[in-house]
């Protein structure tokens, strides 16, 4: 069974600029949730998805953050414009089900560079 | 609020050291604590978890002890090899949240 993947596993890109990463969960995982560590501090909740559903969005920083999972699947996070303290890594999770009993399945990051 | 204090790393030992990486938590609710673990490349991995206080979590030599009284689930393992060299995260979820909360992360590094 695959695990989670992320696309790219590092971005570069300038202040201003917009990227967008994208996160596959383990197939048949209805719960997706975005977690994001910054300049090696703790790594904290971004928001989290049901289905397609945001079920909850939180922790999510600012309007410069968007993200989607159409169809349910596979979801992406845009950040737009990208600011410096953006920089860090993005780890997306999924689930089989609601995250108290079930494990979250992590995915290796997506390391994200604005300079 | 919810939150997870690890002890400031990074944490250099010698193999088949004695390994010992304190957290202590802050809960609003009666959380489940876990230990995730990163090696190189790699994504976060469940390392060991305990749902109920007093309850002992272990996996691959490492051991960690649900703490109530102490609000601490501190990890443990007799005796590290260069393979554990990793970064350790600690992290909480309250009974019926969805989401984890971490500490900031130890890094350790095990020389042969």
């Amino acid at each position: 069974e695959a695990g989670v993947t992320q696309f790219p596993s590092h971005s570069v890109i300038e202040k201003g600029q917009t990227v967008t990463l994208r996160c596959d969960p383990i197939s048949g995982h209805d719960n997706l949730y975005w977690y994001r560590r910054v300049m090696g501090k703790e790594i904290k909740f971004l928001l989290h998805f049901v289905k397609e559903s945001k079920q909850d969005e939180s922790g999510m920083p600012n309007n410069r953050f968007l993200a989607e999972r159409t169809g349910g699947t596979y979801s992406t996070l845009k950040v737009q414009p990208a600011e410096l303290e953006d920089s860090g890594v993005y780890f997306c999770a999924s689930s089989q089900d609601q995250a108290w009993t079930y494990e979250q399945y992590f995915g290796p990051g997506t390391r994200l560079t604005v300079t | 609020g919810n939150s997870v204090t690890q002890m400031e790393g990074p944490v250099t030992l010698s193999e088949e050291a004695f390994l010992t990486i304190n957290c202590t938590y802050t809960a609003t609710g009666y959380p489940s604590l876990f230990w995730y673990v990163q090696y190189p490349g790699e994504g976060l991995q469940l390392l060991l978890k305990a749902t109920k206080a007093d309850d002992k979590g272990s996996n691959k030599g490492f051991e960690a002890t649900y703490r109530k009284e102490t609000t601490s689930f501190h990890l443990e393992k007799g005796s590290v090899q260069v393979s554990d060299s990793a970064v350790y995260f600690c992290a909480l979820i309250i009974q019926g949240a969805q989401k984890l909360v971490f500490g900031q992360g130890t890094r350790l590094t095990i020389n042969p």
